[in-house]
């Protein structure tokens, strides 16, 4: 299975640019890089996905490395409310069960003021 | 609204007892997830649904059980044969395809006595 591995937990400045690596040296051609995150005792919120290249939205960018064995997620301008747990999710493919959402333990992003 | 609701937020059952656990979804989305959560960890598979009348077990299905037979609702039994009930259980739905995101509840919070 194609699993993550993240760092348990990192700091940012507010205001400046927080960026989350992730690993996923198993993922197959088909899978997806999904980030979400999640604040304390609420669920996950989706913010961003990706094959093979780089994808921005209006709350961050993904850049994946062109052997997509890695990932790293852009905050551009960090606010305190993006304190929480980031998830790198490896969305794996199955032909007998189908697709599934694999979680690993995430990284604790704090926004220092 | 569309959406995806877990209820209750908070329960409180005996030792011993089978809990069920509620979630609905209006988002029209074929897959259906349950997820487990404990204090500092990450999410880990319960069961999942790709259709209507089909579910299949995820990491840690002892214990648990479901049922779809609506494809709206997809509500988790908590046996007593689960040795360890007590934690924070998420809801997702997501399409089917490997291209689209998962949408979580707010989760509930089964502690037991």
């Amino acid at each position: 299975d194609a699993k993550t591995t993240q760092p348990p937990s990192m700091d940012c400045a507010e205001g400046r640019a927080a960026n989350l690596p992730c690993n996923h040296s198993t993922i197959s051609g088909n899978e997806y890089v999904y980030w979400y995150r999640q604040i304390h005792s609420q669920g996950p919120q989706y913010i961003i996905h990706g094959l093979k290249n780089n994808e921005t939205n209006e709350m961050a960018s993904l850049i994946i490395t062109e052997d997509r064995k890695s990932s790293t997620l852009i905050l551009p301008h960090a606010t305190l409310r993006d304190t929480a747990v980031y998830y790198c999710i490896v969305r794996v493919a199955r032909l007998s069960t189908g697709n599934q959402f694999y979680f690993g333990t995430g990284t604790s992003l704090t926004v220092i003021p | 609204d569309g959406g995806i609701t877990q209820s209750p937020k908070y329960l409180f059952r005996k030792e011993g007892q089978n809990v069920t656990l509620s979630c609905e979804q209006n988002l029209n989305h074929d897959a259906m997830y349950w997820y487990r959560q404990d204090p500092g960890q990450g999410l880990r598979l319960i069961y999942y649904s790709q259709i209507v009348n089909d579910f299949q077990k995820g990491d840690i299905a002892e214990g648990y059980s479901v049922s779809r037979e609506k494809k709206e609702s997809f509500p988790l039994t908590v046996t007593s044969a689960q040795k360890n009930p007590t934690a924070f259980y998420l809801c997702a739905s997501s399409l089917t395809g490997l291209n689209t995101e998962a949408f979580f509840g707010q989760g509930t919070r089964l502690t037991v006595v």
